[in-house]
């Protein structure tokens, strides 16, 4: 199993909502990412998660809120975004190893975000 | 200064043409490189790793440059199926932090 999975593939939500988006992965991966995604722009980093813990947060404003259950699972909760939040929001895990070993990121379908 | 710079594009080229794209990373600390491929309304998907040594796998060529922080990527006998986003990516190590460049788009046309 080499898949991240990701729910909902499609959201739209008002202002002033409070939703989640999850994540799962099975590879035995310690790393996951929150990838945020505008149209005909790459992927910006949001968050990484090292061994369930937070490692980087990328100056994102505090109306994103990921949580790590466990180690197969991540959260990112919305609430009070703006229309401008609207975007593909990617999870992405990898192996979480030393420095100077190549090992890859696998990347979920996104949900993509409409904020109203 | 972006961690990763490419240029965009785009780059249309005919069937059977050979293309390259490059990269540049500022950070000399990074530790892994890689292409990912971009469909149109897709998730990125990786395409190679990038070795020091240089690699192959098939019609692509992947080339690392320590030196001058530099990644390519050459693209023989460009099919239709190729046209898509190709996005460089560096891992600073420490962090595992995946950084996009801004992706360069190719359109293979008949």
């Amino acid at each position: 199993d080499t898949e991240v999975t990701q729910t909902p593939k499609h959201l739209v939500m008002g202002m002033t909502n409070k939703k989640s988006l999850k994540c799962e992965q099975h590879m035995g991966h310690r790393a996951m990412y929150w990838y945020k995604q505008k149209a005909k722009k790459p992927p910006e980093l949001m968050f990484v998660y090292s061994y369930e813990k937070l490692s980087i947060n990328e100056s994102v404003p505090s109306r994103f809120s990921p949580e790590c259950p466990n180690s197969s699972l991540l959260n990112l909760h919305l609430h009070a975004l703006q229309p401008e939040d609207s975007a593909l929001y990617l999870c992405a895990s990898s192996y979480r190893t030393d420095p100077g070993t190549n090992t890859e990121a696998f990347f979920g379908q996104g949900t993509r975000l409409t904020v109203v | 200064r972006k961690e990763v710079e490419q240029d965009p594009g785009p780059f249309n080229v005919p069937e059977g043409a050979t293309v390259a794209f490059n990269c540049t990373y500022s950070n000399s600390a990074s530790q892994s490189f890689f292409w990912y491929r971009q469909d149109c309304r897709k998730e990125p998907k990786l395409l190679m790793s990038v070795y020091s040594s240089g690699n192959e796998d098939g019609r692509f060529t992947a080339q690392l440059n320590r030196a001058s922080q530099y990644i390519s990527l050459l693209i023989r006998d460009s099919k239709l199926s190729d046209s898509a986003t190709y996005l460089c990516v560096v891992n600073k190590g420490t962090g595992n932090q995946f950084y996009f460049g801004t992706g360069t788009s190719l359109t293979v046309i008949p």
